[in-house]
């Protein structure tokens, strides 16, 4: 099995709304990534999670607020975000080897519209 | 910075045409992955590249990696309308970060 899941596929939210992303993987994968897509351009990182913890925080705002809770889940908090901020938000995950990790597999994301 | 130069940006072609899309860099890979996104999906690994030399096939798509391993290519041979896409390279940089190229957009008219 090499699906990642995401959930909603689409979503509409006010500039004053909570709301959250979810991503979803069982293959063992102990890297877990949130990217921003615009389009036609390639995705860009938001966060890296290995082994649960946090790796990398791309210098994103603190509207998107990540969460891990265990090594299967992936979780990305939006709360007062900005029309700039509509997107699609991929998941993706890898396994870990040696602290590295390269093979990616994503998530089909999701359409993110602030209105 | 170990920026992944790819080429071209856009393709518009007719179904049944060969095209080639090129990734280069400065520096050496240790293995580049290729990726194809359609509209309103996630990124699919196609394949990844790992020793210098080395040529990939995947059914119509024949993947090759420079001797150097600082460059790559993907071939599509009589492409189909169902091959149009994002087509993505990708390097693995340390601490599990992927360095994208900038994207070929391939549009294949019936």
């Amino acid at each position: 099995d090499t699906e990642v899941t995401q959930t909603p596929k689409h979503l509409v939210m006010g500039m004053t709304n909570k709301k959250s992303l979810k991503c979803e993987q069982h293959m063992g994968h102990r890297a877990m990534y949130w990217y921003k897509q615009k389009a036609k351009k390639p995705p860009e990182l938001m966060f890296v999670y290995s082994y649960e913890k946090l790796s990398i925080n791309e210098s994103v705002p603190s509207r998107f607020s990540p969460e891990c809770p265990n090594s299967s889940l992936l979780n990305l908090h939006l709360h007062a975000l900005q029309p700039e901020d509509s997107a699609l938000y991929l998941c993706a995950s890898s396994q870990v080897v040696a602290g590295v990790s390269y093979e990616q597999y994503f998530g089909p994301g999701t359409r993110l519209t602030v209105t | 910075t170990q920026l992944l130069e790819q080429s071209p940006q856009f393709l518009s072609i007719q179904e049944g045409e060969n095209l080639t899309v090129y990734c280069n860099s400065s520096s050496v890979f240790s293995s580049l992955q290729w990726y194809r996104q359609e509209p309103g999906e996630g990124p699919v690994l196609l394949v990844t590249v790992v020793t210098g030399g080395e040529v990939k096939k995947l059914k119509r798509l024949t993947f090759q990696f420079g001797d150097a391993r600082k460059d790559s290519s993907l071939h599509i041979t009589a492409a189909q309308p169902g091959d149009t896409g994002l087509y993505l390279c990708a390097r693995g940089t340390s601490y599990g970060k992927l360095t994208f190229g900038q994207g070929t957009i391939l549009t294949v008219h019936p």
